[in-house]
């Protein structure tokens, strides 16, 4: 059973164009988390939302929307996407918010590739 | 703000030899520290975790850490490296007394085990 599934795996698509990627978990976690990962692998939070509330905003562009319809599901939508937007997006979750002590849960990625 | 350190971009190693994977760490109170490993094309798989406690903590795939607070330091050891043990390791900090903290990554460091 997959614990953090995203969809898709792979992206690829032309500047300036709108793309969705959506993550699901079924571990019963209340909190999710996007991942942008470079192509030096260097790993940045995003976002985090707890119970459907956003809870973390890192400087973002704004084209970069987050959307939690239920505490299971974190969507990414990107509007406009541009050629630095290509990376691989990381989904998980954990099941506090915060300052727990408990590990983060990864998705296995959804590598967006801007031509 | 709390940061991590890996100061080395790869680490290379002869199967069977001892590994050690270097991590430090910049925290304002009290670390949660992990460690995650990457394989090819896969999310961040988590390995262990130091929250108190005694200081040297073991983990997955006979993995393990030694907390040193004097050097704010946590490296990963293993006794006996595999050819399987080949992958990318992150280190990770949460800071424990300032509510609620992101999860803060180091750039991680890969590790290649030769037969």
């Amino acid at each position: 059973d997959t614990a953090v599934s995203q969809t898709p795996k792979y992206l690829v698509t032309q500047m300036g164009n709108d793309k969705s990627i959506k993550c699901e978990q079924n571990l019963g976690h209340d909190t999710m988390y996007w991942y942008k990962q470079d192509s030096k692998k260097f790993l940045k939070i995003m976002f985090s939302y707890n119970n459907k509330e956003l809870i973390i905003n890192e400087t973002v562009p704004n084209r970069f929307s987050p959307k939690s319809p239920d505490k299971a599901h974190l969507n990414l939508h990107i509007n406009s996407l541009e050629l630095g937007d290509s990376a691989v997006y990381f989904c998980a979750s954990s099941q506090e918010p915060g300052y727990s002590n408990q590990p983060q849960h990864f998705g296995d990625g959804t590598r967006l590739s801007i031509l | 703000a709390q940061s991590v350190a890996q100061p080395e971009d790869q680490v290379n190693v002869a199967e069977g030899n001892p590994l050690t994977v270097k991590c430090t760490y910049s925290v304002s109170g009290n670390p949660y520290l992990f460690w995650y490993v990457q394989y090819p094309n896969r999310g961040l798989q988590f390995l262990l975790k130091y929250i108190t406690g005694d200081n040297l903590v073991k983990g997955s795939y006979g993995f393990e850490a030694e907390f040193n607070k004097s050097q704010t330091s946590f490296h990963l050891k293993k006794p006996s490296a595999l050819v399987s043990d080949s992958a990318l390791y992150f280190c990770a900090v949460r800071d424990v007394n300032t509510g609620f903290q992101k999860l803060v990554f180091g750039t991680g460091t890969r590790l290649l085990v030769s037969p």
